[in-house]
């Protein structure tokens, strides 16, 4: 089993749809947490970060740690079509420490 | 005015063969990464070094080997390749510090034949 999980997808929604993608993982040192977007042949980049349980929220997207039920959320509101990429949760216990990626969600949205 | 740059972008090469990725950093990072991303999009740190020293040396076959001459370059050279070691190879570098910020570059799409 994989330090932590994510949906592979793909995951189809229409435009304007509310997206509600997500991670569990099991070791409970991480504190840091981080959703990363990747276009199809491009490298990842950095959406939003959360340290700890709490929300965040950036524009469109919110981001949602439950440490307690060791699971992570990233939420994309109005979604657009320029939305559709893989999207990628990834973890950390410390600062400075590697990063550990899910297997990343494929998302299409449909105009 | 690319932050991250990897070269080549694609190779193609056949199995046993030595080949070199090269990469570049142009934000004064002192951190640098390697991961290798398959088919299904799992990504996976390789290495990761501080300053031209190693750090981070995740468990993978001493075919690979990083090498990094400045503090703005990590390369990667692998030997006798295998036809597992198709996929993509991914560039990174970051400033250490909470919520550390990692920097992708394009990836180099490596196909062993």
């Amino acid at each position: 089993q994989k330090e932590v999980e994510q949906d592979p997808g793909p995951l189809s929604v229409p435009e304007g749809a509310i997206v509600s993608l997500n991670c569990t993982y099991s070791n409970s040192a991480f504190q840091y947490f981080m959703w990363y977007r990747q276009y199809s042949r491009k490298g990842p980049e950095l959406l939003m970060y959360t340290y700890s349980s709490g929300n965040k929220e950036d524009g469109r997207f919110t981001a949602q740690v439950d440490k307690s039920s060791k699971y992570i959320s990233l939420f994309i509101r109005d979604s657009q079509p320029s939305d559709s990429a893989t999207y990628l949760c990834a973890m950390s216990k410390n600062a400075g420490n590697m990063l550990t990626f899910g297997g990343g969600t494929r998302l299409m949205v449909k105009p | 005015d690319t932050a991250v740059s990897q070269t080549p972008k694609y190779l193609v090469t056949q199995m046993g063969n030595d080949k070199s990725i090269k990469c570049e950093q142009n934000l004064g990072h002192d951190t640098m990464y390697w991961y290798k991303q398959d088919s299904k999009k799992f990504l996976k740190i390789m290495f990761s070094y501080n300053n031209k020293e190693l750090i981070i040396n995740e468990t993978v076959p001493n075919r690979f080997s990083p090498k990094s001459p400045d503090k703005a370059h990590l390369n990667l050279h692998i030997n006798s390749l295998e036809l597992g070691d198709s996929a993509v190879y991914f560039c990174a570098s970051s400033i250490p510090g909470p919520g550390e910020t990692q920097y992708f570059g394009p990836g180099t799409r490596l196909l062993v034949l």
